[in-house]
């Protein structure tokens, strides 16, 4: 098994641009996670989903966008990136309430 | 969610027990304490956690105070691949949390030879 997987490990924007992560988790969890990680700091919750077609905001969802419209997959889009969002994000999945899994982060310089 | 307390940093030698302290004074009944760690900034991995018995499994123990305001993570041999951030968390179970977690700053566990 897979886990969680992250796509793009890494990637550089310009301020302005527009991307989207990809987390796919091949462990049929009905809950899943994005948090952003900046330095020195634990990481914070950006948005969540409780099931397929469900989304939710966390901590800090402001200036991101999610769809979770497979189960398996759940999508983090920044529409105009700023340099604020310079930060390593990580998507994470629970089966319900129970211990969550991580996935491996994916490192964002807006430039 | 309660909040935790946990002190910056902590040394261990190799093969030696760490011992890492959590204060949660303001626990709830139906909250839980849950221990991840962050091993040089990859993703966080869950290690143990309980609600008031200890509780042992083949990475670590966590031992919660009677009166449920503290906890220790136990880790009983350390290695140098424990070398990490542990995070200590408090949150309830079921209800609107739906796995949610909040992290603080965590303990940077530095194990050395």
């Amino acid at each position: 098994n897979a886990g969680v997987t992250q796509t793009p490990k890494f990637r550089v924007l310009k301020t302005g641009q527009s991307m989207t992560l990809l987390c796919a988790q091949d462990m049929n969890h009905e809950y899943m996670y994005w948090y952003r990680q900046d330095p020195g700091m634990g990481l914070r919750l950006i948005h969540y989903s409780v099931g397929e077609g469900t989304t939710a905001k966390g901590e800090v969802p402001d200036g991101y966008n999610v769809s979770r419209l497979k189960k398996q997959n759940f999508l983090l889009g920044l529409e105009s990136a700023a340099p604020s969002q310079t930060s390593v994000y990580f998507c994470a999945s629970s089966l319900t309430d129970t211990e969550a899994f991580f996935g491996q982060g994916t490192r964002l310089t807006v430039v | 969610d309660a909040k935790t307390t946990q002190p910056p940093s902590m040394d261990c030698a190799e093969g030696r027990a760490a011992n890492l302290p959590c204060n949660h004074s303001t626990i709830s009944g139906n909250e839980y304490v849950y221990w991840y760690r962050q091993i040089h900034s990859q993703g966080p991995q869950y290690i143990i956690h309980g609600l008031k018995n200890n509780e042992t499994n083949e990475m670590a123990s966590l031992i919660i105070t009677e009166d449920r305001k503290s906890s220790t993570l136990i880790l009983p041999h350390a290695t140098l691949r424990d070398t990490a951030v542990y995070y200590c968390i408090v949150r309830n179970a079921g209800g609107t949390s739906y796995g949610k977690l909040t992290f603080g700053q965590g303990t940077i566990l530095t194990v050395h030879p």
